[in-house]
């Protein structure tokens, strides 16, 4: 029962164009909403969230949308830097934990 | 260092070997979950401590899994007779008293690097 889901494995964006990563979820109870990024052998860190009585959060060159009609979020990053590259999961918290998506891994090319 | 300590960073273990792995969170932090990572997965809540309650093992896959924590700090998840399928990172992490869903704010749960643990 997987219900923070993200359907895109891997994204490949050019240095300097806006990358979206997208994230859908089936439980309408969710009330906040995280991403956080990891890179290869380190864990993963907090980079932005957003609450549901929010459509949108922003924080220098990252903001987060939610639609909560179409239980989806994306967090959009402009301009992208080669150093964005890395794993970028969505979570929301149920319960005493965080349940996460499957990550998108974000690659930018200098 | 300040963060979440994680040992060993690395372990290869053959099948049907019991693994400790050892998980130091961050001082002042009540609030311990530890979390694994398969190959092209996402993350799995595993267990999660707060304080003196009883855990919530509600995401331990099988009985050969167990954790502990001793005097609210230091924690040890125990893998036995290891599987295959067992090889992942294992990620701990640690936050303050409250958690997110509670009140709290993603950025008060801080992980560490990881065990990864590979079965052979």
């Amino acid at each position: 029962d997987q219900q923070v889901k993200q359907n895109s494995p891997s994204l490949s964006v050019q240095e300097g164009r806006i990358s979206i990563l997208n994230c859908d979820y089936t439980n309408s109870m969710f009330d906040y909403f995280l991403w956080y990024k990891k890179y290869p052998a380190e864990g993963p860190t907090f980079l932005i969230s957003i609450s549901s009585i929010k459509d949108k959060n922003e924080d220098g060159r990252f903001t987060v949308f939610l639609n909560k009609s179409a239980k989806h979020l994306s967090l959009h990053i402009v301009p992208s830097q080669p150093g964005d590259s890395a794993v970028y999961f969505c979570a929301a918290p149920r319960g005493n934990m965080l349940t996460f998506g499957g990550g998108t891994r974000l690659m930018v090319k200098p | 260092g300040a963060g979440v300590s994680q040992s060993p960073s690395n372990k290869v273990t053959e099948k049907g070997k019991d693994v400790e792995l050892r998980c130091d969170p961050i001082s002042g932090h009540t609030a311990l979950y530890w979390y694994r990572q398969s190959l092209g997965q996402g993350l799995e809540f595993l267990i999660y401590f707060q304080g003196n309650s009883a855990p919530d093992k509600s995401g331990l896959p099988s009985d050969r899994f167990s954790a502990e924590r001793t005097g609210g700090s230091v924690s040890t998840l125990t893998i036995q007779r290891t599987q295959q399928e067992d090889s992942a990172v294992y990620l701990c992490a640690s936050s303050f008293i409250v958690p997110p869903g509670h009140g709290g704010s993603g950025n008060t749960i801080y992980f560490g690097e990881g065990s990864w643990l590979t079965v052979v």
